[in-house]
């Protein structure tokens, strides 16, 4: 069983539609790291939190720590935003990141 | 403002060959990461530096070698290339001054072994 675990693994969604990707870790973390990998693509950071909840721009990330559990939220989804989002946990007293499987996001016109 | 930089972006070898994958940046981090991405088995972690001179192994060390003698740049070296070593290669860095700093990954080396 993998230490972070992401579902689902793969969405499929119309453009619009409020999209929720969520990632359990059972392991002890500082801080979760979201990132974006569009095909053939380098890897995108975008967000790290270790508590509460972030915006930039229609991205949303939340963390509950104490349940070991954070979602990413896309509002008004667009097929630009189509890509592989990752999670990765922060280990703590570590420097080392423990990853998810990746939630592969399509998002049609 | 380049940020994490990977040369060469593309590389073909044969079974045997030796070659050396660059990573820089300009960032002043401190912390330095390679790691290999697999169809189904997501990022895992090769080496990584704490800081200049020093090195660790990861989840996956076998048959790679690392060097960071100078604080910006991070070298990844395979003595002899195999077909299970064909992927991509990921670099990244991070601060180590202020915690729970994220991570700037470079655009990555597609490595293929014959």
């Amino acid at each position: 069983k993998n230490e972070v675990e992401q579902s689902p693994q793969n969405l499929t969604a119309q453009e619009g539609e409020f999209i929720t990707i969520n990632c359990s870790y059972s392991v002890g973390i500082s801080a979760l790291h979201w990132l974006q990998q569009h095909p053939g693509g380098g890897i995108v950071s975008l967000f790290m939190l270790s508590s509460g909840k972030k915006k930039h721009g229609r991205l949303i990330a939340t963390i509950n720590i104490q349940e070991k559990h954070s979602s990413l939220h896309i509002t008004a989804s667009h097929p630009r935003d189509s890509a592989v989002y990752i999670c990765a946990g922060l280990i703590q007293g570590a420097q080392k990141l423990v990853f998810g499987q990746g939630t592969r996001l399509t998002i049609n016109p | 403002n380049a940020g994490v930089t990977q040369t060469p972006k593309f590389r073909v070898l044969k079974t045997g060959q030796s070659m050396t994958l660059l990573c820089a940046q300009d960032m002043n981090h401190e912390y330095m990461y390679w790691y290999r991405q697999d169809p189904g088995m997501g990022l895992r972690l090769i080496h990584y530096s704490v800081g200049e001179g020093t090195t660790a192994k990861g989840e996956v060390p076998d048959g790679y070698n690392v060097s960071r003698l100078k604080k910006q740049n991070f070298l990844l070296g395979l003595e002899s290339a195999a077909p299970s070593q064909t992927s991509v290669y990921f670099c990244a860095s991070r601060s180590g001054q202020v915690v729970n700093q994220p991570q700037h990954f470079g655009d990555g080396t597609r490595l293929s072994i014959l």
